[in-house]
This record gives structure tokens, C-alpha cells and sequence, in this order.
């Protein structure tokens, strides 16, 4: 156990609709990241808060957005679903750039 | 740009076997490497990280890891594996420089026959 907790654990949506997924960072950590991780492959960087405000992006267009609120926890929001979402979402959090710890994971069913 | 692989997509071996998990990566620049491992049902989790000093870096569960930066490699090994050992492992750095997000590879499968 990490500390690390997300919510929902599974989700399922229909294309062109918008989903919001939340993360609550372990205690003591500033930074929160976010990873989508599609089936069989490794997870891919999708962007990264640190105080509030985005601190590096993926290569993931704009419809994929978030938040990080002044207690360190984060939101990823995807507008306009599309098929390719259906991934596992991963949140981790950490105290700056150090080691990065992940939550168990929010898995999105886009049909 | 940045990519992690990981040539060994499955692998199958029998208990007590030795386990040698290649990674390389493509960063020219100052890297931190990490393994991660994903047991079945369950989350990622840290195995063993290098960010300085003895390139030897020992982990949890008895496995240790070995950074040859003139080959760019970070290989994961563990002299006898156990049926417990059998998950996902995932190889991942990340840079110094920028966000120090991570980059994944596409992560080996191992798995241990009784």
C-alpha cells in the first residue's frame, strides 16, 4: 500500500462523453502525475501538477486536462471520449522529483 | 526521443531458475532508473531504484539491478526466482531535466512454474 488512492476503480462511458477521474496523494507528497496505461504496453505520460499548476505534458492532446487542489489531490478530466481512451489510468504522487509511488488505478471502458 | 526497451516481452522459468530482465535506454543525459512490478490484481509498485553511487543497487524480494552507463542498460536479475515472483515487471527512467516524469517500457512478463 502506497498511500495513493483513486476513484472510481472502473468506469464505463460511451464515445463523445466526459469522464473525471480523482487521485489523492500520499501524505507529505506535492507533486501528482498522471499515466494512461493502454492494454499490453507500459504506462505513458500524460501530464504532471506540482503546486497547483501544470508542471510537464505528454504528448496528449488538450481535451485531456486536470486540476490539482491546494490539499495535493488531483483530477484528470478527458472530454469527448474516444475508443483509444479505454485504458487503465494510473495516478502517483511524490514530494517533488523524487520516487514516484501509484495508486491502484482507475480502468475507463469507452464503448 | 526518449525510449525505454525492454527485449524480453515473456518469459517462462521454472522455480529456483535465475532471472536476467534486460532494459536499455535512450537519454544521453543524467537518468534516474527504476523497477517497477505489477503482481497480478495489484498495483505498481517500486522494486528497486538507482539514482547515484554503486551501480549495484539491490531491491526488494531479493532482486538487484546492475547500471552499465556505457551501455545505457539497467538490467533486473535475481539468482533463484519463486512462484511468487511471477507479475509484470516494468523498467522506467526518468530525466533530470524537466518534469522528471517517467518513461516506461513496455514491461516483461514473468512467469514462474511450480
Amino acid at each position: 500500500e502506497t498511500g495513493v488512492t483513486q476513484s472510481p476503480t472502473h468506469l464505463i462511458k460511451t464515445r463523445g462523453q466526459q469522464v473525471t477521474l480523482r487521485c489523492s496523494s500520499q501524505s507529505g507528497h506535492n507533486t501528482v502525475s498522471w499515466y494512461q496505461q493502454a492494454l499490453g504496453q507500459g504506462p505513458q505520460f500524460i501530464f504532471q501538477y506540482y503546486r497547483e499548476e501544470e508542471n510537464g505534458r505528454g504528448n496528449f492532446p488538450p481535451r485531456f486536462s486536470g486540476l490539482q487542489f491546494p490539499n495535493y489531490s488531483s483530477e484528470l478530466n478527458v472530454n469527448a471520449l474516444e475508443l483509444d481512451d479505454s485504458a487503465l489510468y494510473l495516478c502517483a504522487s511524490s514530494r517533488g522529483g523524487e520516487t514516484q509511488y501509484f495508486g491502484p488505478g482507475t480502468r475507463l471502458l469507452v464503448l | 526521443a526518449q525510449s525505454v526497451s525492454q527485449h524480453n516481452h515473456h518469459v517462462i522459468l521454472s522455480e529456483a531458475a535465475s532471472l536476467e530482465l534486460g532494459c536499455n535506454y535512450s537519454y544521453g543525459g543524467t537518468v534516474n532508473l527504476f523497477w517497477y512490478v505489477q503482481y497480478p490484481g495489484q498495483h505498481l509498485q517500486l522494486l528497486l531504484k538507482y539514482f547515484s553511487g554503486d551501480p549495484l543497487v539491490k531491491g526488494i524480494k531479493g532482486f538487484e539491478a546492475e547500471f552499465i552507463k556505457s551501455k545505457f542498460s539497467f538490467n533486473l536479475r535475481k539468482p533463484s526466482v519463486q512462484w511468487s515472483d511471477t507479475a509484470e515487471y516494468f523498467c522506467a527512467v526518468a530525466l533530470l531535466a524537466g518534469a522528471n516524469n517517467l518513461f516506461f517500457g513496455t514491461g516483461t512478463r514473468l512467469t514462474v512454474i511450480p
